[in-house]
């Protein structure tokens, strides 16, 4: 079965700080690859995904993520975090022969410090 | 942009009750989603539709819950029964297509079970 962990459930940085939010996976095949976002009382934001080709990809707000299968990691990042970005930020896989639906890992909450 | 749309945001009702959540997804979707989030846990997959059928269920998903498209615009998920562990957010979510497809998520009903 098809599974995600985010290694960090709190990350504090500092506003300018450079970012980066791990995410493992266990998949069979070549996966397909989300970040989504949540910000207080919001719904989920698709930040970027990951589907084949460049294993690097460009989101949305300056997000980036890097695909590494020999390592089954989504790191994603970001070079300087704004205050607007302390959200928690949600890893997701899918979908596979079991189904269309997405598997979420835990989440990461991002504080930003002033 | 379109988005998919959820009401209410918070539903509270009292143990043993019928709620039925709303989502109107994006117009020109095909597939139909629906997740929850217990507080503090993951964002786990309930039950996915399309063509007027349910495609694919979680072990979540028991005789309790039920999904209908009552017409060409809403989709709701109805909980028979209510219990105290329903108490949850419940995220709609649509997509063009399944499989690769992203999948656009609602802002969520905040579900509380008394």
């Amino acid at each position: 079965a098809q599974s995600v962990t985010q290694p960090d459930i709190h990350i504090t940085v500092s506003e300018g700080a450079s970012l980066e939010l791990r995410c493992n996976y266990s998949y069979g095949a070549t996966p397909y690859l989300f970040w989504y976002v949540q910000s207080p009382g919001q719904g989920l934001q698709l930040l970027l995904k990951y589907f084949s080709g460049d294993t690097l990809v460009q989101g949305i707000k300056g997000f980036e993520a890097e695909f590494k299968r020999s390592q089954s990691s989504f790191n994603l990042r970001k070079p300087s975090v704004h205050w607007s970005d302390a959200a928690e930020y949600f890893c997701a896989v899918g979908p596979s022969s079991a189904g269309n639906m997405l598997t979420f890992g835990g989440g990461t909450r991002l504080m930003v410090k002033p | 942009e379109p988005e998919v749309t959820q009401t209410p945001s918070h539903q509270v009702t009292q143990m043993g009750q019928e709620v039925i959540l709303r989502c109107v997804p994006i117009s020109n979707h095909l597939y139909f989603y629906w997740y929850r989030q217990i507080l503090g846990q993951k964002v786990e997959f309930l039950v996915s539709f399309y063509n007027n059928e349910i495609s694919e269920k979680s072990e979540i998903f028991d005789d309790q819950f039920s999904v209908e498209r009552p017409d060409g615009s809403n989709f709701t998920l109805k909980i028979r029964s209510t219990k105290l562990e329903d108490s949850a957010m419940y995220f709609c979510a649509s997509s063009d297509w399944p499989g690769a497809d992203t999948q656009y998520f609602g802002p969520g009903t905040r579900l509380t079970v008394l």
